[in-house]
């Protein structure tokens, strides 16, 4: 079974600065990834996915993620933060049959 | 429209009450989710309906019953509920179930609020 890492519990960033949030996963196939985004006590908001092709991805907010098959990574990056940016950062792994697995998630401060 | 739509927002419930959650997706697509989620931890699988049918349950106890009446509509029923059982629950469909290269992407509802006393 398919399963996450995010390594980093929690990040804190100063506005303005750049952001990377980093994600291993673990799957024998090629892995249907994505990003989740949550704010406090919303549901979860899709900033972007990877399924084939293009390993630099674009999403919503100015967010990009790189898949690299060689690392087991799909990490995600923001060139500059803005204090809207915080909330909780979910990675995802899925497979054919819809079983989506989320990593332990990694939860951003942005500092003024 | 990417809606997915959760009622109530929060509910508070005594352990003999008998709840349901419903969610609601006008999108056409024929998986829907059920997730639970703890304060601080990712949401975790409860159940899978595809085309209406109960399709994946990851063993989740007796006392949650899910109900999909149609293409539209997903309830989860309460019944007999702990105090550990309080957490945030999220509906999520999908386009496609199962099968093939399916390019599920999942839209999730904002979620359920549940306190158990």
């Amino acid at each position: 079974a398919q399963s996450v890492t995010q390594p980093d519990i929690h990040i804190t960033v100063s506005e303005g600065a750049s952001l990377e949030l980093r994600c291993n996963y673990s799957y024998g196939a090629t892995p249907y990834l994505f990003w989740y985004v949550q704010s406090p006590g919303q549901g979860l908001q899709l900033l972007l996915k990877y399924f084939s092709g293009d390993t630099l991805v674009q999403g919503i907010k100015g967010f990009e993620a790189e898949f690299k098959r060689s690392q087991s990574s799909f990490n995600l990056r923001k060139p500059s933060v803005h204090w809207s940016d915080a909330a909780e950062y979910f990675c995802a792994v899925g497979d054919n049959n819809n079983d989506m697995r989320f990593g332990a998630g990694t939860r951003l401060t942005v500092k003024p | 429209d990417t809606e997915v739509t959760q009622t109530p927002k929060h509910l508070v419930m005594g352990m003999t009450n008998k709840k349901s959650l419903k969610c609601e997706q006008h999108m056409g697509h024929r998986a829907m989710y059920w997730y639970k989620q703890k304060a601080k931890k990712p949401p975790e699988l409860m159940f899978v309906y595809s085309y209406e049918k109960l399709s994946i349950n990851e063993s989740v106890p007796s006392r949650f019953s899910p109900e999909c009446p149609n293409s539209s509509l997903l309830n989860l029923h309460l019944h007999a509920l702990q105090p550990e059982d309080s957490a945030l629950y999220l509906c999520a469909s999908s386009r496609i179930a199962g099968g093939g290269l399916a390019k599920n992407i999942q839209y999730f509802g904002a979620g359920t609020r549940l306190s158990v006393l």
